[in-house]
């Protein structure tokens, strides 16, 4: 199995500052299609897990453009540029090259 | 609008079966892969099954192989999850989940006598 790895596990964040989580994976997540199989949900307190970011970088539809995901091969990376209320939650990634596993979730807080 | 309406938690004691339900709607129900993933309370989220488009295709990790089954209905576009042998620790918020993009609200299962 694949395992993922986020750091931190929690995150404190004054608004309008920014915020940084970490996922790597325990083996490379780029396809042979040249695809890489990495997503980012946020899943807000009481509520289903919501898809922000596909296949490393692509933000889904009404996704606010603070939010932005890099990097490649094992080690990834989702930003947030500037912090809002609105954005507090548990934060997961999630492979599917191989069956799907999930990160442990990086719990952001605001100041 | 896609959605996805789970039924069939509810309270099992250890040893015991459960069958949960998801009735999809507001999407081509037949050409997506379908998934449940569950969340233990206060924990975090693991895949526990998903299925191809035509049903031919079944996938588990090894916490569940064996013990729960994933079929679909295309006819009636729902989604099951067999659950048999049920342990404490299959107690979770389960999820059905289309493609990867559209999450249902959850089913409560607890197992415990």
């Amino acid at each position: 199995d694949i395992v993922m790895t986020q750091t931190p596990l929690s995150l404190s964040v004054t608004p309008g500052q920014p915020a940084s989580i970490s996922c790597k994976s325990s083996q490379s997540l780029l396809h042979s299609n040249g695809r890489t199989s990495l997503f980012w949900f946020l899943q807000k307190a009481g509520q289903s897990p919501q898809l922000l970011i596909s296949e490393v970088s692509n933000r889904l539809s009404g996704v606010p453009d603070r939010f932005s995901g890099s990097g490649s091969g094992t080690d990834f990376t989702l930003k947030i540029s500037r912090v809002e209320a609105e954005d507090v939650g548990i934060y997961y990634c999630m492979q599917n090259i191989q069956l799907p596993t999930f990160g442990q979730g990086t719990k952001l807080e605001i100041k | 609008e896609v959605q996805l309406v789970e039924s069939g938690g509810g309270l099992v004691q250890p040893g015991g079966s459960l069958r949960l339900s998801c009735a999809a709607s507001g999407f081509t129900f037949s050409s997506s892969w379908m998934s449940w993933v569950r969340q233990a309370p206060g924990k975090g989220l693991e895949w526990v099954a998903n299925i191809n488009q035509d049903g031919s295709g079944e996938y588990y990790p090894d916490s569940v192989k064996g013990r729960f089954t994933i079929s679909r209905d295309n006819a009636k576009n729902s989604l099951f999850l067999q659950m048999n042998s049920l342990r404490a620790e299959d107690t979770a918020v389960y999820y059905c989940v289309s493609g990867i993009t559209h999450w249902g609200q959850g089913t409560l299962v607890t197992v415990s006598s």
